[in-house]
């Protein structure tokens, strides 16, 4: 069975700072990776994905995640926080049924970006 | 152009009553989802199409019905709505292939139950 867990519930950085935003996953098998991120009363954006290719993901918006099996985490970065990054993110990891994924979410992470 | 669509965003309604949400999507994927966000902001997935066929049912009450008219639709009809039912809920869509793919998201539909 596929899990993931967000280590941070809430993540306040000022703006201009890194953002580390942290996940580590269970898997059976090889797993693909997703970060997702909402804005408040939005649908969910795709950040990036990691499908077995190369271990650091690049995505929108300047970030990039690294899959690192031995210490079965997939962290989402980034160099320099801006306003419009408040968000909820998500770090999901697909689980497989039949030919159709589903994707497991983990329980969020509500990111604060302070002036 | 929007890639998935959902109407109502907003439904406000009576315990008891039945209440649908529909979701569209252009963008030729085969495979269609409903997700459900509670108040914690928690998504769980509710069901999954393929190519009109029903590919997931997790444990949902039977109260949800999910009906796919055509792969381009998937529609949630809820009977006898609970106060328990409020939440966001998400229609996604996605290709199928021969691993897991991205899933694109419709924008939600809050639902609250009085």
């Amino acid at each position: 069975a596929q899990s993931v867990t967000q280590l941070d519930s809430h993540v306040s950085v000022s703006e201009g700072t890194p953002v580390l935003l942290r996940c580590n996953y269970s898997s059976s098998y090889s797993p693909s990776l997703f970060w997702y991120v909402q804005h408040p009363n939005k649908g969910l954006q795709l950040l990036l994905k990691y499908t077995s290719a190369a271990t650091l993901v690049k995505g929108i918006n300047g970030f990039e995640a690294e899959f690192k099996k031995s210490e079965t985490s997939f962290h989402l970065t980034k160099p320099s926080a801006h306003m419009s990054d408040a968000a909820e993110y998500f770090c999901v990891v697909s689980g497989w049924s039949g030919n159709t994924g589903k994707l497991i979410f983990g329980q969020g992470t509500t990111l604060q970006v302070k002036p | 152009d929007t890639a998935v669509s959902q109407t109502p965003k907003y439904l406000v309604t009576q315990m008891g009553n039945d209440k649908s949400i529909k979701c569209e999507q252009n963008l030729g994927h085969d495979t269609m989802y409903w997700y459900k966000q509670d108040s914690k902001k928690f998504l769980k997935i509710m069901f999954s199409y393929n190519n009109k066929e029903l590919i997931i049912n997790e444990t949902v009450p039977n109260r949800f019905s999910p009906k796919s008219p055509d792969k381009a639709h998937l529609n949630l009809h809820i009977n006898s709505l609970e106060l328990g039912d409020s939440a966001v809920y998400f229609c996604a869509s996605s290709q199928a292939g021969t691993g897991p793919t991205e899933q694109f998201f419709g924008p939600g539909t809050r639902l609250t139950v009085l």
